[in-house]
């Protein structure tokens, strides 16, 4: 499966705790993007990265929240001190640079 | 006034039917627009790209008025597997590629 593959697909955190979400872009693609989804919400987006750099975090919360995609691995959004607010559907979308972004089957995260 | 706006619906039509969906969008900038469609608690996937005035592909035909800002959603002959939410999305041309959501337009298509 040459898709965007993100895991889990379901997270249950109690609050304080810390939620880690990864993200496997296409094959080929370098091009990584996150979005929130609240229920019976729009998506949101969060941030972009190519390999090793942040290029926009503008949508990114200035605390608790980061991204990293390193030269190895997945891109991996970091939620430290999981907050109710923060139960959502957190998608990874990838891309080769070309405008058209793809996406993974998404994360759901339950904040208890 | 948001960056693209849809009607929610949801719009109810029967198999066979014609439907159409507008969104407006805010930044005059933008250059690239997409249809997306969403299944009830799944991922978007891309059903169009939109550059230029439209672009056709089957029973599905997306159209392009930069002048008013806005891009439209046209579905032939509807199929019960077309019930989804169809989120009009704008490239806004920030210098990357950075696309702002819709909140979608929800269809129902009954037998």
């Amino acid at each position: 499966n040459a898709g965007v593959m993100q895991n889990p697909r379901h997270l249950v955190r109690r609050r304080g705790q810390e939620a880690r979400l990864r993200c496997s872009p296409m094959k080929g693609h370098s091009h990584v993007y996150w979005y929130r989804q609240l229920p019976e919400e729009g998506l949101k987006f969060m941030v972009y990265l190519q390999k090793e750099n942040i290029i926009d975090e503008s949508g990114m919360p200035k605390e608790r929240f980061s991204a990293e995609f390193p030269k190895e691995g997945p891109s991996i959004l970091r939620i430290q001190q999981v907050v109710r607010g923060d139960s959502a559907a957190y998608f990874c979308a990838s891309s080769n640079g070309a405008p058209e972004q793809y996406f993974g089957p998404g994360t759901r995260l339950t904040v208890t | 006034r948001k960056e693209v706006e849809q009607d929610p619906g949801p719009f109810n039509v029967p198999e066979g039917a014609t439907v159409a969906f507008n969104c407006t969008y805010s930044n005059s900038a933008s250059q690239s627009f997409f249809w997306y469609r969403q299944d009830c608690r799944k991922e978007p996937k891309l059903l169009m790209s939109v550059y230029s005035s439209g672009n056709e592909d089957g029973r599905f035909t997306a159209q392009l008025n930069r002048a008013s800002q806005y891009i439209s959603l046209l579905i032939r002959d509807s199929k019960l597997s077309d019930s989804a939410t169809y989120l009009c999305v704008v490239n806004m041309n920030t210098g990357f590629q950075k696309l702002v959501f819709g909140t979608g337009t929800r269809l129902l298509v009954s037998p």
